[in-house]
């Protein structure tokens, strides 16, 4: 079974501070997403990232995915309110399939 | 194009008792899954479907879990007798495995079993 690990579980910051999410795992993946949900709502996908080492920016967030495919780390530039919410990694196992993470609880505090 | 629509929302009902659950994926996506979720938790995979073929149930807990895809669309997810334990979110996702396979969700169905 493969699994994913996701740090920390809880994260609470001040508005426009930055900060890092991580998703590990011992098992190579054919691609990595990191999704966020909202409370009452289902996970909506952020980035989809496919090749070691890739790194894909998405406004004040920055997603990379490790060299060897088994991590991944999502970076918030100046997080806002707006960006509360569970982010959740998930992992295509090569098409067989998606293996998701704990999720981080993120808190942004005005 | 509407989304992963789910119904209901919200059902509360006591143990012992039947529940079932409804998804419509988007059109055109071949794949539907059901996940649960439990609160504070990432989504664990219950069934997934290609088409109206059950590729991967193992999951699935099969004494009181059943689900259907009957014309390779809608799907209906239940439980009987529901446990105190099942109270969670049921999510439904659906992908078009043609391209970038992406999953869609739903809002989720809520459950409370008392």
């Amino acid at each position: 079974t493969q699994l994913l690990e996701q740090s920390p579980q809880f994260l609470s910051i001040q508005e426009g501070e930055n900060l890092t999410v991580y998703c590990n795992s011992s098992s190579v993946f054919s691609s990595l997403q990191w999704y966020r949900q909202e409370p009452g709502e289902g996970p909506v996908l952020l980035v989809t990232v496919v090749t070691g080492g890739e790194v894909k920016k998405l406004k004040r967030l920055t997603f990379q995915f490790g060299d060897a495919r088994k991590d991944s780390s999502l970076h918030i530039t100046a997080a806002q309110t707006g960006d509360t919410g569970l982010y959740l990694c998930a992992a295509d196992n090569y098409g067989q399939n998606f293996v998701f993470g704990p999720g981080t609880r993120l808190s942004v505090l005005p | 194009e509407a989304g992963v629509v789910q119904s209901p929302r919200y059902k509360i009902i006591e143990k012992k008792q039947p529940v079932a659950f409804w998804c419509n994926p988007i059109s055109g996506h071949n794949t539907l899954y059901w996940y649960l979720q439990n609160l504070g938790q990432g989504p664990e995979l219950l069934i997934r479907y290609e088409n109206e073929e059950a590729v991967d149930d193992s999951q699935l807990p099969k004494d009181r879990f059943s689900a259907e895809r009957l014309k390779g669309v809608d799907s209906t997810l239940k439980i009987q007798p529901a446990e105190l334990g099942d109270s969670a979110v049921y999510l439904c996702a659906s992908s078009d495995r043609a391209g970038a396979n992406v999953l869609t969700f739903g809002a989720g169905s809520r459950l409370t079993v008392l």
